[in-house]
């Protein structure tokens, strides 16, 4: 079975302090690895999506790196409009479903 | 990026009677869609797969007869809760994939049951 765990759970920052996100998965074949960015009462707004160990993608502060086993979410100088619960979800090559983590509660404060 | 419309964005409704959240590809076709639901602080859980021209494919613990899935075209799929009661208040979404890589969510419908 597929399993996604995201931690921290809540992270408060303080704003311009850098920090990362955890995303570790079990999956029986990678298909890709999904991140979204997820504001109150809205639905998830897609950001990078990882297919193999080693790539890297960027969107201005946020930076997504994948290895075999996890994933990281940069947040480089982070200001209080990037407050919002982050997800992160994995594909498997033989399922057509994303398996969702708990998510983290990113606050950051002025 | 590509764009998934959801409607209602919120409802009320009184307990017993059924509502209809519509899902929209504005600007792509998609023959699998896929229904979420989200309890507060929590993370989406899959309800249902929704595949174009054929019976949608409901995940364990989820009442086919209750959430209706209808998938009528390659850009709308609909979920129709049935008799809804108090507890089947709660946040639910839509998505639908574009290609391998690429999935895109609705803004979401938040259900109140009175």
């Amino acid at each position: 079975e597929d399993q996604v765990t995201q931690s921290p759970e809540a992270l408060r920052l303080q704003e311009g302090e850098s920090s990362s996100l955890n995303c570790s998965y079990t999956v029986s074949g990678l298909r890709g690895l999904f991140w979204y960015r997820q504001d109150p009462g809205k639905g998830p707004e897609f950001l990078f999506t990882l297919y193999s160990a080693g790539e890297e993608k960027e969107k201005e502060r946020l930076k997504a790196t994948l290895t075999k086993k996890e994933s990281f979410l940069h947040i480089t100088a982070p200001k209080p409009e990037d407050s919002a619960t982050y997800l992160c979800a994995v594909q498997a090559e033989a399922g057509n479903m994303l398996t969702f983590g708990g998510g983290t509660r990113l606050m950051v404060k002025p | 990026g590509a764009v998934v419309s959801q409607h209602p964005s919120w409802v009320i409704c009184k307990s017993g009677t059924s509502v209809k959240i519509e899902c929209r590809s504005l600007d792509f076709q998609a023959t699998t869609m896929f229904w979420y639901r989200q309890f507060p602080k929590q993370s989406l859980m899959l309800m249902a797969t929704s595949n174009e021209g054929s019976k949608a494919t409901y995940e364990q613990g989820v009442e086919k007869d209750k959430f209706l899935i209808n998938h009528a075209s390659l850009t709308l799929s609909t979920l129709t809760v049935t008799s809804a009661h108090p507890e089947d208040s709660s946040f639910y979404i839509c998505s639908a994939r574009v290609s391998l890589g690429w999935a895109f969510f609705g803004q979401g419908t938040r259900l109140t049951v009175v």
